[in-house]
């Protein structure tokens, strides 16, 4: 089984519409993350948390926020879909005893009409 | 805001051949420059990575180089093979994850 999964794989939602992004991690760490990624700009990060009790806002929060259900789940809401929102959304995790290592789930195709 | 400039979009090399992709970072407080590779409907994937106190590093096929004071890292496939055709993105970040900053990335075509 994959260590960090991310339901649901692929998404087309209607402008105004509420969605909700989730990832789960079994690799036991404790730092969760949400990137964006468009063609030509590489990986954004939307937001970041240490831990449960932990939330960051990251390069590009405007319009997102997320959860931190428990150590193992992030996930990640549009409160109100809009087409630039359109893109690829990585979830990714690190252990604090080596953080500079991320490893990324397979990603969600979300596309917003 | 910090940034991190990678060259070039895209690759094509015949297979045999090597590639080179180079990036040039502007946090002069970057002390962490991983690459990953990112293959078709997948996640990125960390392939290797240097930390500031190192110029050079190789994994076999792979090498990174970083030259601090210019700011600049490369990349290093060599004898490249089909299945090194993917996407590739360099970062470079601070003591933390949070605080990578990833390039735009490199599409690297290996034609057999």
């Amino acid at each position: 089984d994959a260590d960090v999964t991310q339901t649901p794989r692929n998404r087309i939602t209607k402008t105004g519409k509420r969605i909700m992004l989730e990832c789960s991690q079994t690799k036991g760490h404790d730092r969760m993350y949400w990137y964006r990624q468009d063609p030509g700009l590489g990986l954004r990060l939307i937001y970041y948390s240490f831990d449960v009790k932990d939330i960051n806002k990251g390069e590009i929060s405007d319009g997102y926020s997320v959860s931190r259900q428990a150590q193992a789940k992030f996930s990640l809401s549009l409160e109100s879909a809009i087409p630039n929102q359109t893109a690829l959304y990585f979830c990714a995790t690190s252990d604090w005893r080596s953080d500079y290592e991320q490893y990324f789930g397979p990603g969600t195709r979300l596309t917003v009409t | 805001g910090e940034n991190v400039e990678q060259h070039p979009s895209t690759l094509s090399v015949q297979e045999g051949d090597s590639a080179v992709i180079k990036c040039t970072y502007s946090d002069s407080a970057s002390n962490y420059f991983p690459w990953y590779k990112q293959e078709l409907g997948k996640g990125p994937q960390l392939i290797i990575d240097i930390r500031s106190n190192v110029g050079e590093k190789k994994d076999q096929r792979i090498a990174v180089t970083l030259n601090k004071t210019a700011k600049h890292f490369s990349l290093h496939i060599t004898e490249t093979q089909p299945e090194d055709s993917a996407v590739y993105f360099c970062a470079a970040s601070r003591t933390g994850g949070f605080k990578t900053i990833f390039g735009a990335g490199t599409r690297l075509f290996v034609k057999a």
